[in-house]
């Protein structure tokens, strides 16, 4: 089955500063790539996804490359504030499947110092 | 507010002990899964309903069942309970109309210990 590896486990930048987390993913046939956000005690929300079929996503502080022939996805937060401190979680879609059934990365836990 | 509600939020029992864990997708919502999120597996994906069916299995244990009723709420089951299940378990729900299908909205998760 799909197994998909996050780095780094623990991120700690100043505020202002960007932030990048890589994944890669071992299922050539995955083709969609969402991220999730966690804050304490609360479920993960999306915040920014990728189909296979585009190699760049951008929302405004909040980008998402592809390399397909890599298997390897990244998050990139410019201009980071307290407020996107949180866990930051990875995703494949393995083809075929249904979207909603994910395989997760381990988590990011990101810091943002003011 | 994601718009899915799971109930209990939090639950203690024992070993060999069943429960069960609700859950409220969001208006409209047909799809429901369940993930188990713990320190050592991180999130797991367990099963999927779709309007009543079973539509994916992820690596549930056979100690696990769940259902999805007419009105669409969400009930998984957790029997014959060990400790290592004591985890966070989160219900989510998905659109199956418009663009953009992919996003799966997460409930707030019932927090499971078992003693």
């Amino acid at each position: 089955g799909e197994n998909v590896e996050q780095h780094p486990s623990t991120l700690s930048v100043q505020e202002g500063d960007s932030a990048v987390i890589k994944c890669t993913y071992s299922d050539s046939a995955s083709n969609y790539f969402p991220w999730y956000k966690q804050e304490l005690g609360k479920g993960p929300q999306l915040i920014i996804d990728i189909r296979s079929n585009v190699g760049e996503k951008k929302d405004q502080r909040i980008a998402v490359t592809l390399n397909k022939t890599a298997k390897h996805f990244s998050l990139h937060i410019t201009e980071t504030q307290p407020e996107d401190s949180a866990v930051y979680f990875c995703a494949a879609r393995p083809g075929g499947t249904s979207y909603g059934k994910l395989t997760f990365g381990q988590g990011t836990i990101l810091t943002v110092h003011p | 507010d994601s718009g899915v509600t799971q109930t209990p939020k939090h639950l203690i029992t024992a070993t060999g002990q069943r429960v069960t864990l609700r859950c409220s997708p969001r208006s409209g919502d047909l799809s429901v899964y369940w993930y188990q999120q713990s320190l050592d597996q991180g999130l797991q994906f367990l099963i999927q309903y779709y309007n009543g069916e079973e539509r994916a299995k992820g690596n549930i244990l056979e100690r696990f069942s769940a259902q999805q009723f007419p009105d669409l709420h969400s009930e998984l089951n957790l029997s014959s309970l060990e400790l290592g299940d004591s985890a966070l378990y989160f219900c989510a729900s998905r659109t199956n109309r418009g663009a953009n299908t992919g996003e799966l909205f997460f409930g707030e998760g019932s927090r499971l210990t078992v003693l």
